[in-house]
């Protein structure tokens, strides 16, 4: 299958901060990525849709000035959490499909796991 | 936009016994619906899937069956087993690669 890196794996920081998260797809180029976010024993809420050379297209409720979307070539995509917060502690994972033209599977980066304290 | 509900919540079997876990769907125009397994820390990894021209789809222990009309899908795990505890995810793809995930399904296989 496919390779999709995340990076960090865990970040600690603290409360106003920014924290810059990179989604990197290793063998394929990948002109859409996926970010979701997983809160404890719960689903994968999709919170926008990263779009190589063009704006991110956000999901309902999310704050696109919150959350910003970089994806700057067809390999990378970043989100960076801006002005952190207690309650942005949560699990942040990406994806990237490899295929074009036919919906298949989506492979997952191994998610960050943030926490602001 | 599309909803996928996903049931039950959590689901405890003898390890040997079947397993089924169900979804719907709202969008119609959903045509590709892949199941995930997560266990705990780790990423959600494809177990099966299957797409809207196809009713049924096998790969050893695992099925995945498909009603379009009624916007019903289904997986199924026979002979389960203690390395299949783990968290499942139903999913419909809304088209352009979006995902919809389920809630989730806990699944505990009792030795």
């Amino acid at each position: 299958g496919a390779v999709v890196s995340q990076h960090p794996s865990r970040v600690i920081c603290k409360s106003g901060t920014s924290v810059k998260i990179e989604c990197r797809s290793l063998d394929f180029q990948a002109t859409t990525m996926f970010w979701y976010r997983q809160f404890p024993k719960q689903s994968l809420m999709l919170m926008a849709t990263s779009n190589e050379g063009s704006k991110a297209t956000y999901e309902q409720g999310v704050e696109k000035d919150k959350f910003l979307i970089n994806h700057a070539s067809l390999t990378l995509s970043t989100l960076t959490v801006t002005s952190a917060h207690p309650e942005d502690s949560s699990f942040y994972i990406c994806s990237a499909s490899r295929d074009r033209g036919l919906r298949g599977e989506a492979f997952f980066g191994q998610g960050t796991r943030l926490t602001v304290v | 936009g599309e909803n996928v509900e996903q049931h039950p919540s959590t689901l405890s079997v003898q390890e040997g016994d079947s397993a089924v876990i169900k979804c719907t769907y709202s969008d119609s125009a959903s045509n590709y619906f892949p199941w995930y397994k997560q266990e705990l820390g780790k990423r959600p990894q494809l177990i099966i899937d299957i797409r809207s021209n196809v009713g049924e789809k096998k790969d050893q222990r695992i099925a995945v069956t498909l009603n379009k009309t009624a916007k019903h899908f289904s997986l199924h795990i026979t002979e389960t087993q203690p390395e299949d505890s783990a968290v499942y995810f139903c999913a419909a793809d809304t088209g352009g690669f979006k995902t919809i995930f389920g809630a989730g399904t806990r699944l505990f296989v009792k030795a």
